[in-house]
């Protein structure tokens, strides 16, 4: 039961346009979400969270939205660049020490 | 800091045989994990701790051991490797007050 899901496998953008990268969630218990960035041959890196408190956390060219009505959120990079292009990971958790729980992964390409 | 590094970085296994993936880390964190990452499926959390002397299971235990006999190592063991467990395996930790977890760089396990 893949309870963190990314329906995009992959996902092809211009430079300097937007990005916008989607996950899916089923468990209710899900408060704390964030997303990863990996580089091939390398471990993931944090990007960004969010708290089910709020609805949006900026951080730079990166925002990430949280529906929690529709189990939803969204990662947005504006604007896109060449060295954006990864897989990138939505991961929940129910905080503190829980386990956290990822997505498949959607690939990003950024086209120069 | 060395942050969370792992050994080997590469290894080839014969059905049957066992070996032991080591995880370290020099931040103090409480709380470490291994994940197994493989095409279309995302990371996959294997086993995590939450301190010295406690260790819980994830999502896809079966096959692997841990333990957790000191707050920086975390050492992954696969008694009898099957072909399944080819992949490529990351150590993560985090401490108390923060969500963000670090990925150690990752070790590439192949099975014959």
């Amino acid at each position: 039961d893949q309870q963190v899901k990314q329906n995009s496998p992959s996902l092809s953008v211009q430079e300097g346009r937007i990005s916008i990268l989607n996950c899916d969630y089923t468990n209710s218990m899900f408060d704390y979400f964030l997303w990863y960035k990996k580089y091939p041959a390398e471990g993931p890196t944090f990007l960004i969270s969010i708290s089910s408190i709020k609805d949006k956390n900026e951080d730079g060219r990166f925002t990430v939205f949280l529906n929690k009505s529709a189990k939803h959120l969204s990662l947005h990079i504006v604007p896109s660049q060449p060295g954006d292009s990864a897989v990138y990971f939505c991961a929940a958790s129910s905080g503190g020490y829980q386990k956290v729980t990822f997505g498949t992964g959607t690939k990003l390409q950024v086209i120069p | 800091n060395a942050g969370v590094t792992q050994t080997p970085k590469f290894q080839v296994l014969k059905t049957g045989q066992s070996m032991t993936l080591q995880c370290a880390q020099d931040m103090n964190h409480e709380y470490m994990s291994w994940y197994r990452q493989d095409p279309g499926m995302g990371l996959r959390l294997i086993h995590y701790s939450v301190g010295a002397g406690i260790t819980d299971q994830g999502e896809v235990p079966n096959g692997y051991n841990v333990s957790r006999s000191t707050t920086e190592d975390f050492p992954l063991r696969l008694l009898s490797a099957a072909p399944s467990q080819t992949s490529v395996y990351f150590c993560a930790s985090r401490g108390l007050a923060g969500d963000e977890q670090y990925f150690g760089p990752g070790t590439r396990l192949t099975v014959t």
